[in-house]
């Protein structure tokens, strides 16, 4: 079946630091591939996406590229803020609908 | 423009018990659907709503049900609550029926003693 995967946390950076957290899926098909964030307290927040292969989703800073021959969409960015401290989800979607399969989650913390 | 508003935020039951969430969706969005979040299970996708029709649904047991209403607001159904559906329950809304692009609502923490 379609599953995600995603590297375990926690993350701790110093403040500009270099972030990259890797995600890798299964599929049938072609999905298509987002990066959701969660701060302490709320629900997710849609991050950036990728419908297509070799696509690049991005936003806030934040940077991630559809690998089809990897199966992968790791997230990154070039130098991370306290603010950016979250749980980060890797997620598919591959048969339409809203039926999303999420990965665990890592967790990141920004130390100043 | 509103986002997707869950209602109640907040809430404990006791065991035995029936809960009903509620979920307004982004104005115009006629996809809902409902997710629960849990620790040790991570997040799981319970069902999802189109238009008054349920199309997809997660493996959850019949206790969880939901309904989508004409003006696309849904609620979801939890009867005879156990301890282990304590968890966050995630509603989330699309403009389409492709699903690529998800709004979720902040969520209703449900706990269960």
């Amino acid at each position: 079946g379609n599953s995600v995967t995603q590297m375990e946390g926690p993350v701790t950076l110093s403040e500009e630091a270099f972030l990259t957290i890797n995600c890798t899926y299964t599929a049938t098909g072609y999905p298509s591939l987002f990066w959701y964030v969660q701060y302490p307290g709320e629900g997710l927040q849609l991050l950036l996406k990728a419908t297509k292969a070799d696509d690049k989703g991005s936003n806030k800073g934040f940077e991630a590229t559809y690998r089809k021959e990897t199966t992968s969409f790791h997230l990154e960015k070039g130098s991370v803020q306290v603010s950016d401290s979250a749980v980060y989800f890797c997620a598919q979607n591959s048969g339409g609908y809203q039926k999303v399969t999420f990965g665990t989650g890592t967790k990141l913390q920004v130390i100043p | 423009k509103a986002g997707v508003t869950q209602t109640p935020r907040y809430l404990i039951k006791t065991r035995g018990q029936q809960v009903t969430l509620s979920c307004s969706p982004i104005s115009g969005h006629r996809s809902v659907s409902w997710y629960q979040q849990t620790p040790g299970q991570g997040l799981q996708f319970l069902f999802e709503y189109f238009s008054e029709t349920q199309r997809n649904k997660g493996n959850f047991p019949g206790r969880f049900s939901g309904r989508q209403f004409s003006n696309s607001r849904s609620e979801m159904n939890v009867s005879t609550l156990e301890l282990g559906d304590s968890a966050l329950y995630l509603c989330a809304s699309s403009a389409d029926s492709s699903g690529n692009t998800i709004y979720f609502g902040e969520g209703s923490w449900l706990t269960v003693v």
